[in-house]
């Protein structure tokens, strides 16, 4: 099935620097990779996705790259400011018997200092 | 549409009581997930549904768990009896589509077992 790993566990940029966060999968098959922020004592929000029929995506400070041959994806914030400061987590869908399902990595906390 | 609706926010039982946590989905969502998280292991899948029929329970820890969605609008989470280890906070989520397309998450329900 379908494995999900995700670098690095802790994050710490200051405020206006770039953060990357990066997430490989096993399964070539996997066609849908959606990104998740949870700050401190909420809910998991989905903050951007890509398909695999894309390379990269963007939305105001967010981006995301897919490399398809290398099975990795990474989530990019420029301009980083304190409110960006939450647990992100990567997913990918699991295929065949698990096809319904979105497996995550494990979270990456990122903390903004101002 | 007001979300994916779980019920308790906070539930606080002693160890060997039975613990019922609901949740709602969004109304024609076909997809619903049962997550458990904690800080140790993570988001961690307990069990989905596809148009209310179970699909994969592969998550769930053992026989004390059982979850049930009786129709598309309903399902509960049950542990009978709860232990200390139970505690987490408990995440339902919803999607049109499944894996392929992304989730809602619920508020969560906290659940302490002392």
């Amino acid at each position: 099935g379908e494995n999900v790993e995700q670098h690095p566990s802790t994050l710490s940029v200051q405020e206006g620097d770039s953060a990357v966060i990066k997430c490989t999968y096993s399964d070539s098959a996997s066609n849908y990779f959606p990104w998740y922020k949870q700050e401190l004592g909420k809910r998991p929000q989905l903050i951007i996705d890509i398909r695999s029929n894309v390379g990269e995506k963007k939305d105001q400070r967010i981006a995301v790259t897919l490399n398809k041959t290398a099975k990795h994806f990474s989530l990019h914030i420029t301009e980083t400011q304190p409110e960006d400061s939450a647990v992100y987590f990567c997913a990918a869908n699991g295929y065949g018997g698990s096809q319904g399902n979105l497996i995550f990595g494990k979270g990456t906390k990122l903390s903004v200092k101002p | 549409d007001a979300g994916v609706i779980q019920s308790p926010r906070h539930e606080v039982t002693e160890m060997g009581q039975e613990v019922t946590l609901r949740c709602k989905p969004i109304s024609g969502h076909d997809y619903l997930f049962w997550y458990r998280q904690t800080m140790m292991r993570g988001l961690e899948l307990l069990i989905y549904f596809n148009n209310n029929v179970p699909i994969d329970d592969s998550g769930m820890p053992e026989d004390r768990f059982s979850a049930k969605m009786p129709n598309a609008s309903f399902s509960t989470l049950k542990i009978q009896p709860s232990e200390p280890r139970d505690s987490a906070v408990y995440f339902c989520a919803s999607s049109l589509g499944g894996g392929g397309y992304g989730y809602t998450f619920g508020s969560g329900t906290r659940l302490t077992v002392v």
